[in-house]
Formats: structure tokens, sequence, C-alpha cells
């Protein structure tokens, strides 16, 4: 069974540092293009960012560019979001999903907050 | 980036009427559209893709339509099951952008 799995989520001050990570099986994890997307208390989603399956391209929001790092380990079948000068309006859930947006995490919650 | 405008932001209706709900890319994207279901606590659920291909799994009451700027999704004859918040996503550009919900309620 394909299965997405975040962890990493948690409470962090504003400026703080955290990353995230998202264990992938059931499927063949180096074939697939990943992405985060992100979701605010209460509001739409929000796509974040998307790396190529190899992990030689990668995209991203404006809002996170240039703080945010999307990277993968195809070996160990993990996509990672590595994310720095973290503020207030970086507070979501945080989804990892495959390329196709049929298979999606239960999601992990980072909050940033003094 | 593609900007995608989902109407009407919200929706009342009462199980078994006819729903559509409509998305507009501000350039042309084809047909690389996708529609997710979203009930509240859960992640998104794929039920269209490539604007009219039904995901596998998903009831037939759901339907996609368009293609270049403007996209339908259009659900039958509603189930109790199917109140919930739904979004359209653009995958033309690999800045995929989603559509801001539209959120379909009980009547």
């Amino acid at each position: 069974e394909l299965q997405l799995l975040e962890s990493g989520g948690d409470l962090v001050h504003p400026g703080g540092s955290l990353r995230l990570s998202c264990a992938a099986s059931g499927f063949t994890f180096s074939s697939y293009a990943m992405s985060w997307v992100r979701q605010a208390p209460g509001k739409g989603l929000e796509w974040v960012s998307t790396i190529s399956n190899s992990g030689g391209t990668t995209y991203y929001a404006d809002s996170v560019k240039g703080r945010f790092t999307i990277s993968r380990d195809n070996p160990k079948s993990t996509l990672y979001l590595q994310m720095n000068s973290l503020r207030a309006e970086d507070t979501a859930i945080y989804y990892c999903a495959n390329q196709n947006g049929d298979y999606w995490g239960q999601g992990t919650l980072v909050t940033v907050s003094s | 980036d593609i900007q995608m405008t989902q109407s009407p932001y919200s929706l009342s209706a009462s199980v078994g009427d006819r729903v559509t709900i409509t998305c507009r890319a501000s350039q042309s994207i084809s047909t690389y559209l996708n529609w997710y279901q979203q009930k509240p606590g859960k992640a998104p659920k794929l039920l269209i893709y490539a604007a009219s291909s039904l995901q596998s799994g998903v009831p037939s009451r759901f339907s996609g339509s368009g293609s270049g700027t403007d996209f339908t999704l259009t659900i039958s004859s509603l189930q109790p099951e199917d109140f919930a918040t739904y979004y359209c996503q653009q995958t033309y550009s690999t800045r995929y952008t989603f559509g801001q919900g539209t959120k379909l309620e009980i009547k």
C-alpha cells in the first residue's frame, strides 16, 4: 500500500528553523516528482515547492523562495523541506504529495510563534 | 504565476441537487487541471485529473469539463458525504497553484 508519512512539525520561534520529512513507501519513490503543500489554519491550500524525481530541479512559491529548501534522498525514499527564517505566516499544516496528486500524507503542523 | 479563481466561494445545496463549481485560469492551461475534495481535518482527495478524467474509486456522479481557461466540476446528485470544500489546481506550470476553494454546505 502506498503511504506518505510526514514528520518534524513543531512549535518554533520567529526566525527559527525546522526540517520536515516525508517517508514514502509502497511505490518507486525515485520515479516521481514530489511536492509540499501547506494549509494555514482555516485557509485554503497553498502549493509550496516541487522537486523532480532525480532531485536535480526544484521549484518554489515566491512566499518561501530563498528561505525554504526542498530535497530528497531516493535510496531512503524520503522527501525533505528545510525551513529557515520562519515567520508567523508560515504557520500551517504541511502536506507532502506525489507528482500526480493522488497520494497525500496526513500532514504535520508547523506553528511559528513567540 | 498562473492565478486560479473559483466561484462561488461558498454554496448551499440539498441532497439530490445538481451542483456546478467553476474555476478560471489567468492564462490557458490546456487541460492541466485537477479537482480535489477536502473534508475537515483530512488531506485533500483527488477527484478529477486532466480536467475530465475520473480518478479511480471516485463515484461517477462527479464529472469535470473544460479546457483553456474555463473549467467546471459537476456533482450530478449530491450525497450527504459530498459536503466538503473543493479546490482546483493547475499543473500546466510547475508552480502548481490552487484556487481559493469552494465550500459546499448543506441547505
